[in-house]
């Protein structure tokens, strides 16, 4: 079966701390996106990673992406009030696959980031 | 460069009624995807169109519908609304097979 799991799905942190979230996924992957949600709204996407040993970072944000371990984080620096949303990480599959959902969505992270 | 419009906003139905939902692409993305958000089920695929024909379909009931125009716009048709069709309702468009962008989304409310 296909997954996509994220760790920890809750998280309430203090202002100024780092932390990272953990997105492992059970097959293998054309792209892995990390989005945010706020209360409410759509999807912004944070980052699209393309290749293993993938590195982007924005700000106070920082995603990674390892093929071999099927493992991609979501690493936050020195964090803000303004970061507090949640954070999903997605599977595109590849089409070859034979599949009708192209996109897997993890569950979710609610980050909570206490000033 | 414009992103992927979705109209309405915000829509509230009653149970029975149906509603639809529109969806306008990014300029040049042929591929129209999608999406309901729920708090119990989270992200949900329900279907994809790819040059005005649906190239995958979710585990959804037939009273979901949708189709897409020459133009790339999609619409989203949910006949007989039910009370736990109230969702965030989100739409992608790629250019092709890759790169989705979502949009702001309906949050349609049924009472």
């Amino acid at each position: 079966e296909l997954k996509v799991e994220q760790n920890p799905l809750f998280l309430s942190m203090q202002e100024g701390k780092n932390y990272t979230i953990y997105c492992n996924y059970s097959t293998t992957s054309d792209r892995l996106y990390w989005y945010r949600q706020d209360p409410g709204k759509s999807l912004e996407s944070l980052f699209v990673l393309l290749s293993n040993g993938a590195v982007k970072q924005e700000g106070r944000l920082m995603a990674s992406l390892d093929t071999k371990a099927r493992l991609s984080t979501l690493h936050i620096t020195a964090a803000v009030h303004d970061l507090s949303a949640t954070y999903f990480c997605a599977v595109e599959i590849s089409r070859d696959m034979n599949r009708d959902d192209k996109i897997i969505f993890g569950k979710g992270t609610r980050l909570h980031i206490l000033p | 460069k414009a992103g992927v419009t979705q109209t309405p906003r915000y829509l509230i139905k009653t149970r029975g009624q149906q509603v639809t939902l529109s969806c306008s692409p990014i300029s040049g993305h042929r591929s129209v995807s999608w999406y309901q958000q729920t708090p119990g089920q989270g992200l949900q695929f329900l279907f994809e169109y790819f040059s005005e024909t649906q190239r995958n379909k979710g585990n959804f009931p037939g009273r979901f519908s949708g189709r897409q125009f020459s133009n790339s716009r999609s619409e989203m048709n949910v006949s007989t609304l039910e009370l736990g069709d109230s969702a965030l309702y989100l739409c992608a468009s790629a250019p092709g097979n890759y790169g989705y962008t979502f949009g702001s989304g309906t949050r349609l409310t049924v009472v």
